[in-house]
């Protein structure tokens, strides 16, 4: 009974570079939420996605930051052109069904992402 | 979503019960109460949540006020393991409810001691 995966947990990039973060929600869960954790913060909300649709991408840079979520396969967090203010721990999380029904959002372990 | 308020910081001793308070005075009749709880180098994890009755499961247990103003977090016999920053969360619930995201404050970061 596997939970919410997330890979890889620790990854480095120079400015500059695209840094890929990848999230396979719990099985059967069909709805996956990423947060950003900045250093000594909360949690931010960045963006919501049923299978191949943004629901809601309020909290989402305009620039540079991209999430899919395909039919198969998992969901990906795309940060393009790495600045040193990327640097973070990025949590993904899913749910069985809608928000709207209160529905409890599980974690994953994060990727730490450090931008040198 | 509501704003919440509580405490930074709390200590503990192990194996005693620990009262974590929490204040929303501006909860609304669809918001829910949600506890989640970060250990260190971790991701949150889903603790309880409840509408207007008290709560219990294996972990802990939540007492909402009379009012729903407020709610406590009990952990009843606090373990080195319970040592985390501890995130109360109101969610509005229901037809047209809110976007997906949960909104983490601050939080309540409990030490325990042994």
């Amino acid at each position: 009974n596997a939970g919410v995966m997330q890979n890889p947990r620790h990854l480095v990039r120079r400015r500059g570079q695209e840094a890929r973060l990848r999230c396979s929600p719990m099985k059967g869960h069909s709805h996956v939420y990423w947060y950003r954790q900045l250093p000594e913060e909360g949690l931010k909300f960045m963006v919501y996605l049923q299978k191949e649709n943004i629901i809601d991408e309020s909290g989402m840079p305009k620039e540079r930051f991209s999430a899919e979520f395909p039919k198969e396969g998992p969901s990906i967090l795309r940060i393009q052109q790495v600045v040193r203010g990327d640097s973070a721990a990025y949590f993904c999380a899913s749910s069985l069904s809608s928000p709207s029904l209160g529905e409890t959002q599980y974690f994953g372990p994060g990727t730490r992402l450090l931008v040198l | 979503d509501a704003k919440t308020t509580q405490p930074n910081s709390m200590e503990s001793n192990e194996e005693e019960p620990v009262h974590l308070p929490c204040n929303h005075s501006t909860i609304s009749g669809t918001d829910y109460i949600h506890w989640y709880r970060q250990l260190p180098s971790q991701g949150p994890e889903y603790v309880i949540h409840g509408l207007t009755s008290n709560v219990n499961n294996r972990m802990a247990s939540l007492a909402i006020a009379e009012d729903r103003k407020s709610s406590t977090l009990i952990l009843h016999r606090a373990t080195l393991r319970d040592a985390a920053v501890y995130y109360c969360i109101l969610r509005e619930t229901g037809y047209g409810g809110s976007q997906g995201n949960l909104i983490f404050g601050k939080g309540t970061k409990l030490s325990v001691k042994p």
